[in-house]
């Protein structure tokens, strides 16, 4: 069974940077599949961010692109999301998924982590 | 690429039928079959629900059923359940490896 689980602060500084990570169990993250992020403002919808294969492409969301990293680290089978130059407009639960490729949906989620963008 | 669009809310009685429209354009939910449909209880993550326009994963009931015309997809829940209540949002392949999302319909079970 794939378990997915987002870890973090909580609380970032405007202008500093968000750095989440989402260890993956029971799966390798490295096996073929593509894995990415979605975050939700509260009280609001759905928002994809970034993707990617493991030794392979990456894949943005073109309005948030240019604040955006997403990595790996396969030997602790952990997906990473830096972003940068943070704003109150930036406070959401953050999710990591999986999803076969770019064009497939999301069949696996974390659970979320909440981080709060506010001095 | 702007979200696609759903109507805020929807409801209907148990063992009724209600449908759920996401509307997008001829770049996305018109030109591709990668149309998705997630629910999403409160507090929880999205559940895959529907995926490339009509299929269901394994588990789901085929109490929920989509399908698509020209730029607009839908998402019908048929035999309404009181565990059924819940945000309803769809999703697209948008081309050039472009993911988007809808605005999210909350279904309400009366």
């Amino acid at each position: 069974q794939v378990q997915l689980q987002e870890s973090g602060p909580g609380l970032v500084k405007p202008s500093e940077t968000l750095s989440l990570t989402c260890a993956v169990s029971g799966h390798s993250i490295s096996s073929g599949y593509c894995w990415g992020w979605v975050r939700q403002p509260p009280g609001k919808g759905l928002e994809w961010i970034a993707s990617l294969y493991p030794g392979g492409n990456t894949y943005y969301n073109p309005s948030l692109k240019s604040r955006v990293t997403i990595s790996v680290d396969t030997s602790r089978n952990e997906l990473s999301l830096k972003l940068t130059s943070v704003t109150a407009a930036d406070t959401a639960v953050y999710y990591c998924a999986r999803h076969w490729r770019i064009t497939s949906p999301f069949d696996y989620w974390g659970q979320g982590a909440l981080v709060t963008v506010s001095s | 690429q702007s979200a696609l669009t759903q109507p805020p809310s929807a409801s209907g009685s148990p063992g009724q039928s209600v449908t759920i429209s996401c509307t997008g354009t001829s770049s996305d939910v018109g030109v591709y079959n990668y149309v998705s449909w997630y629910q999403q209880h409160p507090g929880k993550a999205p559940k895959l629900m529907i995926y490339e326009v009509t299929k269901r994963p394994s588990g789901v009931p085929d109490r929920f059923s989509a399908s698509k015309s020209g730029n607009t997809a839908s998402l019908t829940v048929s035999g309404l359940q009181a565990e059924d209540e819940a945000d309803y949002y769809c999703s697209s392949y948008a081309g050039n490896n472009n993911v988007i999302f809808g605005g999210g319909t909350k279904l309400t079970v009366l």
